[in-house]
């Protein structure tokens, strides 16, 4: 079964500082990972996708992501967080495999991150 | 072009009565899901489809139904309300599962 952990339930970062938010992954064959954000009160917006090629990939808002096999991670990070950062963030993973009961995404339990003035 | 809609965005059941979350998208996407939002729990899928005609059950089916007659609209039953399904349902959309998913605004739900 695939899986997702995000070790990290809060992370709190100064304005300005650079942002890491950690994801880990378990999932048979190649991952296809994905970052979203979700706002208060609102559904989640996509950030960023890793389906193959560069393990650095760049999303929206000045974000990006490192995808490391031999860790089977894929850290979020941002060089200069803003105060409108702040939200819920979440790694998901589904398996390159094609077939019944493999179009499945799994997303981790999330990660609040409050960026302080 | 109105992307992912969901109704009704709020809805108290008692426990034991039915009711059917509505989920349409009009940007002729394949896969369609459900998710649910507890605190602590994340998303937990329950029902997908990737396409007309065809769905299948995700992590937590149990007490959930689905079907997909058409590739815009993609209802979610609830067959006997229980407490425990009290939470927030999220329904999403995208091309095909390994791409990026629009999600709904959700359906916040208190089952008593």
């Amino acid at each position: 079964a695939q899986s997702v952990a995000q070790p990290e339930d809060q992370v709190n970062v100064a304005e300005g500082n650079p942002l890491t938010v950690k994801c880990t992954y378990s999932v048979s064959g190649n991952p296809y990972l994905f970052w979203y954000v979700q706002y208060p009160n609102r559904g989640l917006q996509f950030l960023l996708k890793y389906i193959t090629g560069d393990n650095l990939v760049k999303g929206s808002y000045g974000f990006e992501a490192e995808f490391n096999k031999s860790q089977t991670s894929f850290h979020l990070k941002k060089p200069s967080a803003l105060v409108s950062d702040s939200a819920l963030y979440f790694c998901a993973v589904r398996s390159s495999y094609s077939g019944a009961g493999s179009y499945q995404l799994t997303f981790g339990k999330g990660t609040k991150l409050s960026v302080i003035p | 072009n109105a992307g992912v809609t969901q109704t009704p965005k709020f809805q108290v059941l008692k426990t034991g009565q039915s009711m059917t979350l509505q989920c349409a998208q009009d940007m002729n996407h394949e896969y369609m899901s459900w998710y649910r939002q507890d605190p602590g729990m994340g998303l937990r899928l329950i029902h997908y489809s990737v396409g007309a005609g065809i769905t299948d059950q995700g992590e937590v089916p149990n007490g959930y139904n689905v079907s997909r007659s058409t590739t815009e609209d993609f209802p979610l039953r609830l067959l006997s309300a229980a407490p425990s399904q009290t939470s927030v349902y999220f329904c999403a959309s995208s091309r095909d599962s390994y791409y990026e998913q629009y999600f709904g605004p959700g359906t916040r739900l208190t089952v008593t």
